[in-house]
């Protein structure tokens, strides 16, 4: 199984609301991402967690504040979000590792499609 | 700072044609050198990835690249593209351990 799964599809959401985005993989890797992409634009780095710890967050504001309660599992909950906030979350998964070339590649899931009215 | 550059925003070919997209690396030690690519609305697909070795490496799809430490590129190649070849492709590398990095990308269309 090279899947990685992301829930929901598509979100749509008020600027007061407070929701959650998940995402899972059953590959046994211990490293999991969170990448933000706007239209016609690369992904950038969101958060990084390294054997269930963050290890990078990608000086986010704090209304996005992620979880990763096991290591399969990676959660992305969103509170009190802009429009300008609206974007293509990816999740990627990776075999992880401390060193240069130990992460090897990463897997992306098909995203969430968030839209913040 | 440790960069990917990828120099075509958007590159159109005819059905048949080869095709090559290109993709330079500022980076002092060896890079670690992805390509991605990315149909619209969708995630990314790894077509392909260079560590260390052969500096030619081959992808899926029918897609190589070739390492070129000289030049710092890192180019994606392919002999004859199809309609479905259509889509978005990244190149991407890692800073450090853990942060995987995106150049701006080239959009492929495919001309009947």
């Amino acid at each position: 199984d090279t899947e990685v799964t992301q829930t929901p599809k598509h979100l749509v959401m008020g600027m007061t609301n407070k929701k959650s985005l998940k995402c899972e993989q059953h590959m046994g890797h211990r490293a999991m991402y969170w990448y933000k992409q706007k239209a016609k634009k690369p992904p950038e780095l969101m958060f990084v967690y390294s054997y269930e710890k963050l290890s990078i967050n990608e000086s986010v504001p704090s209304r996005f504040s992620p979880e990763c309660p096991n290591s399969s599992l990676l959660n992305l909950h969103l509170h009190a979000l802009q429009p300008e906030d609206s974007a293509l979350y990816l999740c990627a998964s990776s075999q992880g590792g401390r060193l240069a070339g130990e992460a090897g590649e990463l897997f992306f899931g098909e995203g969430s499609r968030l839209t913040v009215l | 700072a440790q960069s990917v550059t990828q120099p075509d925003i958007h590159i159109t070919v005819s059905e048949g044609a080869s095709l090559e997209l290109r993709c330079n690396y500022s980076y002092g030690a060896t890079p670690y050198l992805f390509w991605y690519v990315q149909s619209p609305g969708q995630g990314l697909q790894l077509l392909l990835k260079y560590f260390s070795g052969d500096t030619l490496v081959q992808g899926i799809k029918g897609f190589e690249a070739e390492f070129k430490r000289s030049q710092s590129s890192f180019n994606l190649r392919k002999p004859s593209v199809h309609w479905s070849d259509a889509a978005e492709y990244f190149c991407a590398a890692f800073q450090g351990a853990q942060k995987l990095v995106f150049g701006q990308g080239t959009r492929l269309t495919i001309n009947p």
